[in-house]
């Protein structure tokens, strides 16, 4: 079965510190996967998008990484910030039929 | 370009009304879906379509129906509302691959 596994599933930080997230995939065949942010009351926006070829990819203080053999992915917040609390989500894309797998997401909570 | 706007932003419907939850984009994408987000789930497909036509069916599409008339617009049916039907409806867009936009969304409840 196609699944998106992300852990931890809720996680506080204080302002500043930095934070990796993990995303477990078995999604076959496989497209992109993708992370996405989502503030509280609002619709998932992008943050990154990554094909089978690239390993890392960044997006200010956000950077994505995929081992495609493993099937793993992590999100690395550098200095995070009050405005970086949300819901992180990874996505993996397993075609071009715009068929998308969401994972639960990851909560997490900055503190000052 | 206003994106992807969704209307209504919040609905109470009773058990067997029906209504339609509109979902417009202005950026000429061909591909839209339909999805919902219930509390620990992650977001499930209702329907999606890749162009003006054409629709198919995604992890949950019971209870619903989508058409595709127009490429901006992409309307979704609940026939019979049924309280397990109560849950947070994201519309989304994008051309082909590429970065999906989603809309505000709608918080639906059904008594």
């Amino acid at each position: 079965k196609n699944q998106v596994e992300q852990s931890p599933q809720s996680l506080i930080i204080l302002e500043g510190k930095n934070c990796t997230l993990q995303c477990n995939y078995t999604v076959s065949p496989f497209s992109n996967l993708r992370w996405y942010k989502q503030d509280t009351g609002r619709g998932p926006v992008s943050l990154t998008i990554m094909t089978f070829s690239e390993n890392t990819k960044s997006n200010g203080r956000y950077t994505a990484t995929l081992d495609a053999d493993t099937k793993q992915s992590s999100l690395h917040i550098t200095a995070s910030q009050l405005s970086d609390s949300a819901s992180y989500i990874c996505v993996v894309d397993s075609g071009n039929t715009g068929k998308l797998i969401f994972g639960q997401g990851t909560t997490l909570q900055v503190k000052p | 370009n206003a994106g992807v706007t969704q209307t209504p932003k919040f609905q109470v419907l009773k058990t067997g009304q029906s209504m339609t939850l509109q979902c417009a984009q202005d950026m000429n994408h061909e591909y839209m879906s339909w999805y919902r987000q219930d509390p620990g789930m992650g977001l499930r497909l209702i329907h999606y379509s890749v162009g003006a036509g054409i629709t198919d069916q995604g992890e949950v599409p019971n209870g619903y129906n989508v058409s595709r008339s127009t490429t901006e617009d992409f309307p979704l049916r609940l026939l019979s509302a049924a309280p397990s039907q109560t849950s947070v409806y994201f519309c989304a867009s994008s051309h082909g691959v590429d970065t999906q936009y989603f809309g505000p969304g709608t918080r639906l409840t059904v008594l």
